[in-house]
């Protein structure tokens, strides 16, 4: 099992951006896939998008396509999940997951611990 | 409103069995597996099922799986108290190219 911690809750303004950071640990980074989902208060879940380490390929959701960066840095075994733009609806709390199995058939294995994003004036 | 459809709420007594149901398309659960998800909340999902009917160590057999053409469901037989959470299923969307999810089911042990 690999432990996720990711970094603290945030309050942003309308327009700005926010980045995410989620670190592993008990596992082998680069060979891992990483998913970001989010929960909007009271919601359900919604795939933001995930990367390969050891490939360095992302994919995003074409919901977020343009507003959305992930990265991963394998010397510090740490995911990061950059959103600009943010208005209001982005309000969530913003989970890391690795993802476990191959491509079409993988699932969230292991998530952090979650980080709230709140976007307010 | 979630690719994938879920009842909003479901509830139960202590040791009954219970069913939560998931409804897409070909696009999605018609093509490729099914996920299921429990959500305690105020805390972070925890994959329950797999793979439409596996289960990872540590998940109590009382939780079930299963999946036909475009519908899955998750049975939970034994109801305990400590069920009461918020369940999800997913699934990868063919035509989204990435996982989708349900709303969420609500489950209530009354």
């Amino acid at each position: 099992q690999v432990q996720l911690v990711q970094s603290g809750a945030e309050v942003k303004k309308p327009g700005s951006s926010v980045k995410v950071s989620c670190k592993a640990s008990g596992g082998t980074f680069s060979s891992y896939s990483f998913s970001w989902v989010r929960q909007a208060p009271g919601q359900g879940l919604e795939w933001m998008g995930r990367i390969i380490p050891i490939l360095g390929i992302t994919k995003y959701a074409q919901k977020f396509q343009g507003r959305v960066t992930i990265i991963a840095d394998k010397s510090t075994s740490t995911a990061s999940m950059e959103l600009s733009s943010l208005r209001s609806e982005d309000t969530a709390v913003y989970y890391c997951a690795r993802d476990v199995g191959t491509h079409t058939g993988s699932y969230h294995g292991d998530w952090g611990q979650g980080t709230l994003v709140t976007v307010s004036s | 409103q979630s690719v994938l459809t879920q009842p909003p709420s479901a509830s139960g007594t202590p040791g009954q069995r219970v069913t939560i149901s998931c409804s897409g398309s070909s696009s999605n659960i018609g093509d490729n597996t099914v996920n299921w998800y429990q959500q305690v909340p105020g805390t972070a999902p925890k994959i329950l099922i797999y793979s439409n009917d596996q289960r990872p160590s540590g998940v109590p057999d009382r939780f079930s799986g299963s999946k036909s053409g475009t519908s899955a469901s998750l049975a939970i037989s034994g109801l305990q108290s400590e069920d009461e959470a918020d369940y999800f299923c997913s699934s990868w969307d063919d035509s989204l190219n990435g996982p989708v999810f349900g709303g969420g089911t609500k489950l209530t042990v009354l």
